[in-house]
């Protein structure tokens, strides 16, 4: 099955507003990255977290340093720059370099 | 910084032939990877090298081949393209197995 469940699948909210996406592993995860992929498909790297939380601008990440079974994506004030997909993807504890990703959150940030 | 660069960018082939897919990086990464994304899902690792001339299985890695020539580069090949088979392959690298993965920006296959 799916090692890697994100949620929601897809996400409105209007400029200035606050969310959150969730990524929930079905095993415990030795690290997980962030991404998100703009409408040309480009994908960028957020954040890599092994443990903790990591900020960048309006943008927050966390992860479960107990159960290492989840990890979270927090949008402060959304800009409509902030639109596209947002992929998380992880590596199971006792893999080498093997990331699963999730399915991916459509965000749309409405004016 | 560096970049990641894939060629073609777009590859239109024939049912059953063979199509190579490159990849080049100039971070001096030691890992790199391909996946292969289908329209609206995720991506899934079909390769994956963590040192020149090292390959490694991902979940996708049937009906495909890889070669990790040098460290900088990484190529993937189709070894049957399938009819109506539509899809973008994503190569990445990292410095190790266990840090950021940088994206290349695609090469997007259609098999008529």
């Amino acid at each position: 099955g799916d090692q890697v469940e994100q949620s929601p699948s897809a996400l409105s909210l209007h400029e200035g507003t606050d969310s959150a996406l969730r990524c929930n592993f079905t095993t415990t995860m030795r690290s997980v990255q962030w991404f998100r992929q703009n409408s040309r498909g480009s994908l960028i790297s957020l954040f890599y977290l092994a443990s903790g939380t990591k900020e960048n601008g309006r943008l927050k990440s966390a992860f479960d340093s107990k159960e290492r079974r989840y990890s979270t994506l927090h949008i402060r004030d959304a800009q409509l720059e902030d639109s596209g997909t947002y992929f998380c993807a992880a590596v199971p504890t006792g893999f080498a370099s093997a990331l699963t990703f999730g399915s991916g959150t459509k965000v749309i940030v409405l004016p | 910084g560096g970049i990641i660069t894939q060629t073609p960018k777009f590859l239109i082939g024939q049912e059953g032939q063979k199509l190579t897919l490159k990849c080049q990086q100039n971070f001096n990464h030691d890992t790199m990877y391909w996946y292969r994304q289908d329209s609206g899902k995720g991506l899934r690792l079909i390769y994956y090298s963590i040192t020149e001339n090292d390959l490694q299985k991902g979940d996708l890695s049937e009906g495909y081949d890889a070669s990790r020539e040098k460290k900088s580069s990484f190529s993937l090949t189709v070894t049957s393209a399938q009819k109506n088979e539509m899809a973008v392959f994503l190569c990445a690298s990292s410095l190790g197995g266990e840090d950021t993965q940088y994206f290349g920006p695609g090469t997007r296959l259609l098999v008529l």
